[in-house]
């Protein structure tokens, strides 16, 4: 039974940076590519990075490059996202999602709230 | 960069009724790549439909997709009341980006 676990929310000041992780489990991690998609209150989804955590390879959202980076643990089954010189604008709940076959997400992680605030 | 636009924005219907969602490409894609969820308050977003027109495990018949080219359509036959929720679009492209439309909210009339 395939699972998606994240760690648990966080509360940060802005400039500061967060790493967040998803565990998976039921499934061997290096054979899906992981993303992660962010939903800022009362909006809609928004896709920020992939990675593919056989080789550690990623590809970030144009709006992300150089803000977000995206790193896995195999021995852990377990990938980071870590976003950095956070604003306000980035509080939201942010997801990781497996990337099935066929180019879309059949897992979900259960989300982390981030709050970003002074 | 292709953007999805989903409308209406808000569809008020009742249980039992057909609910027709539209997400319209801004460039012609591949139906492979065209996926619908479904997002409740304070859950992940669900699959409900793959390659345009599949559905995914468990997904009740109710469900349907279609469309091709520019024009893709989710219908939910006969509403539930567990079906009033959000609903995205999303198109994985080239080069591994990927696009979600803005959401169209089904609700209770």
């Amino acid at each position: 039974q395939v699972h998606l676990v994240q760690s648990g929310t966080e509360v940060k000041r802005p400039g500061a940076s967060v790493k967040l992780s998803c565990k998976a489990s039921g499934y061997s991690l290096t054979r899906y590519y992981m993303h992660f998609v962010r939903q800022a209150p009362g909006q809609g989804l928004e896709w920020m990075g992939i990675i593919n955590p056989s080789g550690g390879s990623t590809t970030y959202a144009k709006k992300f490059q150089g803000r977000v980076i995206m790193t896995r643990d195999t021995s852990t089954s377990t990938v980071y996202f870590e976003l950095r010189n956070l604003r306000s604008e980035d509080t939201a709940v942010y997801y990781c999602a497996r990337e099935a076959t066929g180019l879309y997400f059949d897992y979900w992680g259960q989300g982390t709230l981030v709050t970003v605030s002074s | 960069e292709i953007v999805l636009t989903q409308s209406p924005g808000t569809l008020s219907l009742s249980p039992g009724e057909r609910a027709t969602l539209s997400c319209r490409a801004s460039q012609s894609l591949s139906n492979t790549y065209l996926a619908w969820y479904q997002q409740t308050p304070g859950q992940a977003p669900r699959l409900l439909i793959y390659g345009a027109s599949s559905r995914a495990t468990g997904i009740p018949d109710r469900f349907s997709g279609s469309g091709s080219g520019t024009d893709f359509t989710l219908t939910i036959s006969r509403l539930e009341p567990e079906d009033f929720a959000v609903y995205y679009c999303q198109h994985y492209g080239n080069s591994r980006t990927l696009t979600f439309g803005q959401g169209t909210k089904v609700e209770i009339k």
